[in-house]
């Protein structure tokens, strides 16, 4: 069955630190991977994709993304955490069908201290 | 262009209660979703759509119904309220070219 993990339910960083969220996932077949960010009070947003091609994938306000299928890891990176990067943020895996089968992981809250 | 939108922004019921949560999208998208969203959850969808006249249930559809007369609305009905559906419901459209998916800002339920 497809799954999503995200080990860390929250994580600190200090401003200007950098920052990676890691996620896992379980499918049968070659995933399109996604990450979102939901700022308090308001829905999500994409991030980045990944469905083929390059394994790391840009995005935007400055995350990435690698895809490594070895591991089956999709993990988001920032090489230089802003504060208003706190927000919470979504890994999900989809099967290419119109989003309904996407599965969303429980999320990881990230807090940035000063 | 408003995306998706959403109506209420919060609701208090009481348990028994029925109401009508509202979703509008301008994105011309036929697939619309409903989802649900409980804190260490993540989303779980209740309902989805691929267009005018279909529907079919997602993951938790029980307690709520969905209809889909045109493209651009698609209601959530609660038929009796519980305090199990105390959540924030959040309304989606996709682009199934490449499948990523657009949200609204969310409707806060409280059911007492």
């Amino acid at each position: 069955a497809q799954s999503v993990t995200q080990p860390d339910i929250h994580i600190t960083v200090s401003e200007g630190a950098s920052l990676e969220l890691r996620c896992n996932y379980s499918y049968g077949a070659t995933p399109y991977l996604f990450w979102y960010v939901q700022s308090p009070g308001q829905g999500l947003q994409l991030l980045l994709k990944y469905f083929s091609g390059d394994t790391l994938v840009q995005g935007i306000k400055g995350f990435e993304a690698e895809f490594k299928r070895s591991q089956s890891s999709f993990n988001l990176r920032k090489p230089s955490v802003h504060w208003s990067d706190a927000a919470e943020y979504f890994c999900a895996v989809g099967a290419g069908t119109g989003g309904f089968k996407t599965i969303f992981g429980a999320g990881t809250r990230l807090f940035v201290k000063a | 262009n408003a995306g998706v939108t959403q109506t209420p922004k919060f609701q208090v019921l009481k348990t028994g209660q029925s109401m009508t949560l509202q979703c509008a999208q301008d994105m011309n998208h036929e697939y619309m979703s409903w989802y649900r969203q409980d804190p260490g959850m993540g989303l779980r969808l209740i309902h989805y759509s691929v267009g005018a006249g279909i529907t079919d249930q997602g993951e938790v559809p029980n307690g709520y119904n969905v209809s889909r007369s045109t493209t651009e609305d698609f209601p959530l009905r609660l038929l009796s309220a519980a305090p199990s559906q105390t959540s924030v419901y959040f309304c989606a459209t996709t682009d199934p070219t490449p499948d990523t998916q657009y949200f609204g800002p969310g409707t806060r339920l409280t059911v007492l």
